[in-house]
C-alpha cells in the first residue's frame, strides 16, 4: 500500500521558533511537494523538488525552506514562525514521467503558533 | 498560470440525492483535471482524472465527471448520495508542461442529509 507518512499530526510551536514538519514517501516517487491548505483558499503549493536536492518555489514560499537530502525525505522549515502560519501543512508525493500522473498525500500536519 | 473556480463552497443533499459539484478552469489549453476527495482529519484521495480520449471518467465510490472543453469544466457527479460522501472535495489541474504542479480550487463541503 502506497504510504505519505508525515512525523506529526499536531504541533503547537511559539512565535519565533524554528519549525520542522517532516515527510517520508515509501514509493521512490522523484517529486515531492508541501501545501499548506486554509478554509475557503484550498490548497497552495509552497515548495516541491523534483529530485533529491533540488527545489522549486511554488506559490506562497515567503518564510518558509525545505530541504531533500534523500529521495524519500522531505522536510518543510518554517525559520521563524508566526501566527499566520498557523495551517494545515500536507505533503505528496508523484512520480516523474507525464503531468497527470496521480500524487499520493499524507495525512496532515496542523500547526498552531501561539 | 492555471486557475481553478469551484461553484459554492457548501453543497446539502438528501441521502440518495444526486451530487453535482461544479469545476470550471481557465486555460486555452486544456489541461488534465482531477478530482480529490478529503475525509475528515485525512489527506486528499484521488477520485478520479481527465488525461485525455473518453470525456466521461468514472472514478471510484460511483463518482464521474465529465470534461467539456466548450464550457471549460469538469463537473463531479454522483446519481445518489451516500452518508458516506459527506467530505469535502477538491478539483484541481495541472498543465502539460514538466513541473507536475497541481492547482486546486477552494473546496466544497458536501454534507448528506438522512
Amino acid at each position: 500500500d502506497v504510504k505519505v507518512t508525515q512525523s506529526s499530526r499536531y504541533l503547537v510551536k511559539r512565535t519565533g521558533e524554528k519549525v520542522f514538519l517532516e515527510c517520508v514517501q515509501d514509493m521512490d516517487h522523484e517529486n515531492m511537494f508541501w501545501y499548506r491548505q486554509d478554509p475557503g483558499l484550498g490548497l497552495r503549493l509552497i515548495y516541491f523538488s523534483y529530485d533529491v536536492k533540488m527545489k522549486e518555489k511554488g506559490d506562497i514560499p515567503e518564510g518558509y525552506s525545505v530541504s531533500r537530502e534523500k529521495k524519500e525525505r522531505f522536510s518543510l522549515i518554517l525559520e521563524s514562525a508566526s501566527t499566520n502560519q498557523t495551517s494545515m501543512y500536507l505533503c505528496a508525493s508523484s512520480s516523474a514521467g507525464t503531468a497527470n500522473t496521480e500524487a499520493f498525500f499524507g495525512q496532515g500536519t496542523r500547526l498552531t503558533v501561539v | 498560470a492555471q486557475s481553478v473556480t469551484q461553484l459554492g463552497s457548501h453543497v446539502s443533499v438528501s441521502e440518495g440525492a444526486l451530487v453535482l459539484l461544479r469545476c470550471n478552469y481557465s486555460s486555452s489549453v486544456p489541461p488534465y483535471l482531477f478530482w480529490y476527495v478529503q475525509y475528515p482529519n485525512q489527506g486528499l484521495q484521488l477520485l478520479l482524472k481527465y488525461t485525455t480520449g473518453a470525456t466521461l471518467v468514472k472514478g471510484i465510490n460511483g463518482f464521474e465527471a465529465e470534461f467539456k472543453k466548450s464550457e471549460t469544466s469538469f463537473h463531479l457527479t454522483k446519481p445518489s448520495a451516500h452518508m458516506s460522501d459527506a467530505a469535502e472535495y477538491f478539483c484541481a489541474v495541472s498543465d502539460h508542461g514538466d513541473d507536475y504542479k497541481l492547482s486546486f480550487g477552494a473546496g466544497t463541503t458536501v454534507t448528506v442529509r438522512a
